[in-house]
């Protein structure tokens, strides 16, 4: 079975520019989160959907948005990009909206770059 | 608000030696506790967790048990192996939704 999926892997902005990455699911799973890894840092979660509806948010600007599709796939999207937001952004999936222990399948994630 | 703290990287060390990552952690209620590992090129991948105080999560050879009295989740391998040598990362999550809430990651590079 095909594992969490993310479009583009690389990618490469202006600042002041607008981003848009791309997540599918593992089959069968309803909820989406995504994370911000700057380089030699850990992940820092910035939003979870379930069905569509926003979950959770992370101490984001309101730059960054997201949302869910009928499908389960989900768009991150990016405003008006500065240079710190340059990062590997990853997306993770889990079968339902649980909390506290329930497993997260992490996807392979879209380096962005912002010059 | 939660956060966790482990220790500093890059760990070197000899094929078959055994292996301590310290993570201690400041979280409300009782949270669940995770290791994962990023390899080079790859993906987080989930190595183990525990739900509960004195759980022992393990997985692969690691282990690492649940300490709520002093609010750590270590990591230990018996003897680790060249294919080891990765980014581990110690994690916990707890709330009303599935934040997770990550260190700043351990690097490990085992020499033959």
């Amino acid at each position: 079975d095909a594992g969490v999926t993310q479009s583009p892997t690389h990618l490469i902005k202006t600042r002041g520019q607008q981003v848009t990455l791309r997540c599918s699911p593992i089959s069968g799973h309803k909820s989406v989160s995504w994370y911000q890894q700057v380089l030699g840092q850990g992940p820092q979660f910035i939003f979870q959907y379930y069905e569509k509806e926003e979950r959770g948010r992370g101490n984001f600007p309101d730059r960054f948005s997201a949302r869910q599709f009928p499908n389960y796939s989900s768009e991150l999207n990016v405003n008006a990009l500065l240079l710190g937001d340059s990062a590997l952004y990853l997306c993770a999936s889990s079968m339902g909206p649980g909390t506290g222990g329930v497993e997260q399948y992490f996807g392979p994630g879209t380096r962005l770059t912002v010059t | 608000g939660d956060s966790v703290t482990q220790m500093e990287g890059p760990v070197t060390l000899s094929e078959e030696a055994f292996l301590t990552i310290n993570c201690t952690y400041t979280a409300t209620g009782y949270p669940s506790l995770f290791w994962y590992v990023q390899y080079p090129g790859e993906g987080l991948q989930l190595l183990l967790k525990a739900t509960k105080a004195d759980d022992k999560g393990s997985n692969k050879g690691f282990e690492a048990t649940y300490r709520k009295e002093t609010t750590s989740f270590h990591l230990e391998k018996g003897s680790v192996q060249v294919s080891d040598s990765a980014v581990y990362f110690c994690a916990l999550s707890g709330g009303g939704y599935q934040k997770v809430t990550f260190g700043t990651g351990t690097k490990l590079q085992v020499i033959p």
